[in-house]
């Protein structure tokens, strides 16, 4: 499989839990973005990464999100103190460059 | 920025045409166009650079206009298979220094048979 995968893709955790959540780019692509998307909203940007280095943080994200990148490959998110604000589908997307984006199937957060 | 896309939802019959608009208040380097159907991920339609270069898809077609910071997408002779909602992404700047695709809120398109 070529494309973008992402684990896991539903996760159900209590309020003050903390999740993570793992993206899998297309090999070859040297640029992976993380976006939120709740229901009836455009994809909203979280963070991006070209290879190792987080280039952009979003305002969104706050204290609570980290993510990281290691050796310029698989990415993680994770996510501390979960909130119910936090509940969303959570999105990973790779590209080659500037070009288009290749987006993964996204990790749906439910926090109760 | 988010860009603002219009109409917010339009229902069409097959074989009909429709123009989705989107347009930010920010100089833009390239413009972006994805369709999501319900339950998937988002799926890129076309790319919209500055100067001109477009790169995309058959059948679908689009315009850049980088004085008035606009972009339109046009659907021709649609489709049952064109339903899903479509998303402008921006890229800001003069050369794209500003790296993350903004999206805007979306476009609702349905097809009927």
């Amino acid at each position: 499989d070529t494309g973008v995968s992402q684990d896991p893709r539903h996760k159900i955790t209590k309020r003050g839990q903390n999740v993570t959540f793992r993206c899998d780019p297309i090999s070859e692509h040297n640029r992976l973005y993380w976006y939120r998307q709740t229901l009836g909203q455009g994809p909203e940007f979280l963070t991006y990464f070209q290879n190792e280095a987080q280039l952009e943080k979003s305002r969104l994200l706050s204290d609570r999100f980290s993510a990281e990148r290691p050796k310029g490959s698989f990415s993680t998110l994770e996510i501390q103190r979960t909130e119910q604000g936090d509940s969303a589908m959570y999105l990973c997307a790779s590209s080659l460059g500037l070009g288009e984006l290749f987006f993964g199937e996204g990790s749906r957060l439910t926090v109760l | 920025q988010q860009p603002v896309q219009s109409p917010q939802a339009v229902i069409l019959r097959e074989g009909e045409d429709a123009v989705i608009n989107c347009s930010s208040s920010k100089a833009l380097y390239s413009v972006h166009w994805y369709r999501q159907k319900h339950g998937e991920a988002p799926v890129f339609l076309m790319i919209l650079l500055k100067g001109g270069e477009q790169k995309g898809h058959e059948k679908i077609s689009a315009s850049f206009n980088e004085k008035k910071q606009q972009s339109s997408l046009y659907l021709t002779a649609s489709q049952l298979s064109y339903s899903g909602t479509y998303f402008c992404g921006t890229v800001g700047g003069t050369s794209g220094s500003a790296r993350q695709l903004t999206f805007g809120s979306g476009t609702q398109l349905t097809v009927l048979p």
